[in-house]
């Protein structure tokens, strides 16, 4: 139990363009959800938590009209890359919280590689 | 604010080797510690996970211990070999509605 995925795994678009993914919680649901980015050679830093039914709340220095997070129900999370350039080409994870064996625990999606040509 | 740093960020040791892998946090007030194994371009494998109220956790040739007052984990690989050669991150779990925070990461080459 307690699955996260991620969609898509891998996606290239042209610089301009918006880009949507998506984070599934499947087994279980998650009141909220996080979104990590990880830069070549780098450690993941936490973007942002994405809360059911209300705003996300940015990491100082993540721009909110840059990056756009949509947790619209308790199962699904979506960030939305908009007018994507280069610099945004990274490796993007996100994660939840689900109880297991009596613990809370926070499980990790298997990642979304971005590049913006 | 949690801060997590890995020492050493790359690691070089021959096949066969014992190795221990260090993680330290400046705030003892955490849920959990986990460490994960990335290969590049992959997402994350979780490899040991320890709740705050444990002292180490074992799985095959890795075993992983915390000492919360110190603000410690490590992480012990026994006869390394070539298929251990990943970054190796530990994150920490402050637990709630809270992040998990990475550390810096370990670059571990296992040498045929």
């Amino acid at each position: 139990g307690a699955v996260v995925s991620q969609h898509p795994s891998r996606v290239i678009c042209k610089s301009g363009t918006s880009v949507k993914i998506e984070c599934r919680s499947l087994d279980f649901q998650a009141t909220t959800m996080f979104w990590y980015r990880q830069f070549p050679k780098q450690s993941l830093m936490l973007m942002a938590t994405s809360n059911e039914g209300s705003k996300a709340t940015y990491e100082q220095g993540v721009e909110k009209d840059k990056f756009l997070i949509n947790h619209a129900s308790l199962t699904l999370s979506t960030l939305t890359v908009t007018s994507a350039h280069p610099e945004d080409s990274s490796f993007y994870i996100c994660s939840a919280r689900a109880w297991r064996h009596s613990y809370n625990e926070q499980f990790f999606g298997p990642g979304t590689r971005l590049t913006v040509l | 604010k949690q801060e997590v740093t890995q020492i050493p960020a790359a690691l070089s040791v021959p096949e066969g080797e014992n190795l221990v892998l260090n993680c330290s946090f400046t705030d003892s007030a955490i849920y959990n510690l986990q460490w994960f194994r990335q290969d590049p371009g992959k997402g994350l494998t979780s490899l040991l996970l320890i709740q705050s109220s444990q002292r180490e956790q074992t799985s095959g040739r890795l075993n992983a211990s915390l000492d919360k007052s110190s603000g410690r984990s490590t992480l012990y690989i026994a006869a390394s070999q070539p298929g251990d050669s990943a970054t190796y991150l530990c994150a920490v779990d402050s637990g709630g509605y809270q992040k998990v925070t990475f550390g810096t990461g370990t670059k571990l080459q296992v040498i045929p």
